[in-house]
């Protein structure tokens, strides 16, 4: 079973703009990770936070992790076309468990 | 480095038969856990095994099995097949430490029919 949310469960925005994601989690975990899918075809990896840290940068893409709310957000700025995806959240307890995802369109 | 590779890709099944799905892990990956992932209910954890052992299990039957080898290649089976059973398919691996990425395969595309 799955024991994350993400908000909002679909999004769409214009090209340029830039796109929020959020992501609640149930237990304590050891890092949360966010992952891009491509109409139904793999998991590609994004980016990786540790629970003692508290936000990360990777290229257009900011984490950020809040333990005590239980909570992550994921900020893609400047947002493409290419883009366009689902996006999950998963945390890493002794497994995975992965958010419901945000079905993100990014209209040129 | 080679990437996390799942075969076959694409699988077309009966009812009632049974279907072994092959996981090959990124070189020097010990961990392989795999996920059923279907419309209705998302990505579901099936299992994960290291070093050969089944380390965790999620909440699936036990016609859903797997076993790892000792080069780290992973494969699932899942007997008796059901219509509910189609989905994608997708297994992950991962390094030895504690905090580290999961790496995802393209996934197998199952359709019980």
């Amino acid at each position: 079973s799955q024991q994350g949310e993400e908000d909002p469960q679909a999004l769409s925005i214009q090209e340029g703009e830039n796109a929020t994601m959020n992501c609640s989690y149930k237990t304590s975990i050891n890092n949360l990770q966010w992952y891009r899918q491509n109409s139904g075809r793999g998991l590609v990896h994004l980016i990786l936070i540790r629970s003692n840290e508290r936000e990360k940068h990777s290229g257009r893409l900011r984490v950020t992790l809040d333990t005590s709310k239980k909570s992550s957000s994921l900020l893609i700025t400047a947002s493409r076309a290419a883009d366009t995806a689902s996006y999950f959240c998963a945390t890493f307890g002794n497994q995975f468990y992965f958010g419901t995802g945000t079905s993100l369109t990014v209209i040129p | 480095k080679a990437g996390v590779t799942q075969t076959p890709r694409y699988l077309i099944k009966t009812r009632g038969q049974q279907v072994t799905l092959s996981c090959s892990p990124i070189s020097g990956h010990r961990s392989v856990s795999w996920y059923q992932q279907t419309p209705g209910q998302g990505l579901q954890f099936l299992f994960e095994y290291f070093s050969e052992t089944q380390r965790n299990k999620g909440n699936f039957p036990g016609r859903f099995s797997g076993r790892q080898f000792s080069n780290s290649r992973s494969e699932m089976n899942v007997s008796t097949l059901e219509l509910g059973d189609s989905a994608l398919y997708l297994c992950a691996s991962r390094g030895v430490a504690e905090n580290t990425e999961a790496f995802f395969g393209q996934g197998t595309r199952l359709t019980v029919v």
